[in-house]
């Protein structure tokens, strides 16, 4: 059965601090690893990781995933009140000759205070 | 969340009444998704289709039917609600090989 764990579930920091969340999975025939940000309605997608070892940026946020380990990593640093958000991991693997079965965490529940 | 519409957007239902969820996209997506959305539990995904005419089961597809007869439709069926289906669903979209997925805004269903 496919699994993907996030932790913490849950985070609050105060503005300015710098966050790590960590996502781990087991998959088989892995495809990608994305993350998201949900605020009150739909998620909003951040990242999409394919190779291991490659950092994609974004302003203040960045994400690399390790293959080897199976687990990916989203950084926020300087944390502003904004980024306040559930932060979902998906892993997205292949079945048959198909890509798009997509698996999420339960989500990290992040909440940064003035 | 422009060309992913989701109908209805709230609905409560009584045990054992059946309800349709619509789920239409005008942006030639061929993949298409239900997820279950319950506090603490992420989104956990029902059904999926990766084409017209197609359809697969996710995790927790017991209790659900879909069916995918256009390209730009895609069903979620309760025949038979259950307070375990109280719920938030959201439907998505995307290409083959795209990076972004594209969701609907939710909906807010209510077994009682």
């Amino acid at each position: 059965e496919d699994k993907v764990v996030q932790s913490p579930l849950s985070l609050v920091v105060h503005e300015g601090d710098t966050v790590t969340l960590n996502c781990s999975y087991e998959v088989t025939n892995f495809r990608s690893l994305l993350w998201y940000k949900q605020e009150k309605k739909a998620p909003t997608f951040l990242f999409m990781l394919t190779s291991s070892g490659i950092e994609k940026k974004s302003g203040r946020l960045s994400s690399i995933l390790d293959k080897k380990e199976l687990f990916s990593i989203l950084n926020i640093t300087a944390t502003q009140t904004g980024d306040s958000a559930v932060y979902l991991c998906a892993v997205e693997k292949m079945v048959g000759t198909s890509y798009g079965k997509l698996t999420f965490g339960q989500g990290t529940i992040l909440t940064v205070h003035p | 969340n422009a060309g992913v519409t989701q109908t209805p957007k709230f609905r409560v239902l009584k045990t054992g009444q059946s309800m349709t969820l619509l789920c239409a996209q005008d942006m030639n997506h061929e993949y298409m998704y239900w997820y279950r959305q319950d506090p603490g539990m992420g989104l956990r995904l029902i059904h999926y289709s990766v084409g017209e005419g197609t359809t697969a089961k996710g995790e927790v597809p017991d209790g659900y039917n879909v069916s995918r007869l256009k390209k730009q439709n895609f069903l979620l069926g309760l025949e038979s609600a259950a307070p375990s289906q109280t719920s938030v669903y959201f439907c998505a979209t995307r290409l083959p090989h795209g990076n972004t997925i594209y969701f609907g805004e939710g909906s807010w269903l209510t077994v009682v």
